[in-house]
């Protein structure tokens, strides 16, 4: 069955440290990759989304991502991360269903950022 | 473009109580879905659709009702509350991508707080 897992579930790291949040998928073909963001007491927003072509991505807010085949691999980093990037962060796997297109989603992480 | 909105933000409603929980987009999007998220337990789809006039059901389907009339609006109806349904309950549309499979991604709205006594 298809799955995402993003295996830490709360993360904590100092301002201007590098982060790097992990995401691993279960899925025969090549995915659709997302990464949503989601500030306390609002909507997912969208960070960065991988279709095809390169394999690293860059996103909104000075993210990115790389898609890694051989490790169903889909982490998303930043090299120096800000107060405001504490929230939840979820990835998520399109699969093409028919007509449809449907979204897995990992269960988050939640990103602490320490001043 | 307002994007996607919900209402009520907040609602508290008591066991067996009916009510009717609002979404619309202003995107022209064929592709609205409804979301229940829970602690622990991520989003979860309750139902969707993929254009005015046909819905389906997601993973979570039981005690909700929806339907689509026009392009814009996307209704979810809870028939008879029940403290499991206690949620944050999220719209999302998106756009047919030329191929016509949805595009996927998803635009959300800002959510709905729902407590049920």
């Amino acid at each position: 069955a298809q799955s995402v897992t993003q295996p830490d579930i709360h993360i904590t790291v100092s301002e201007g440290a590098s982060l790097e949040l992990r995401c691993n998928y279960s899925y025969g073909a090549t995915p659709y990759l997302f990464w949503y963001v989601q500030s306390p007491g609002q909507g997912l927003q969208l960070l960065l989304k991988y279709f095809s072509g390169d394999t690293l991505v860059q996103g909104i807010k000075g993210f990115e991502a790389e898609f890694k085949r051989s490790q169903s691999s889909f982490n998303l980093r930043k090299p120096s991360v800000h107060w405001s990037d504490a929230a939840e962060y979820f990835c998520a796997v399109g699969l093409n269903a028919g007509n449809n297109r449907k979204l897995i989603w990992g269960l988050g992480t939640s990103l602490a950022v320490n001043p | 473009n307002a994007g996607v909105t919900q209402t009520p933000k907040f609602q508290v409603l008591k066991t067996g109580q009916s009510m009717t929980l609002q979404c619309a987009q202003d995107m022209n999007h064929e592709y609205m879905s409804w979301y229940r998220q829970d602690p622990g337990m991520g989003l979860r789809l309750i139902h969707y659709s993929v254009g005015a006039g046909i819905t389906d059901q997601g993973e979570v389907p039981n005690g909700y009702n929806v339907s689509r009339s026009t392009t814009e609006d996307f209704p979810l109806r809870l028939l008879s509350a029940a403290p499991s349904q206690t949620s944050v309950y999220f719209c999302a549309s998106s756009y047919r991508s030329r191929s016509g499979a949805p595009e996927g991604t998803q635009y959300f709205g800002p959510g709905t707080r729902l407590t049920v006594l």
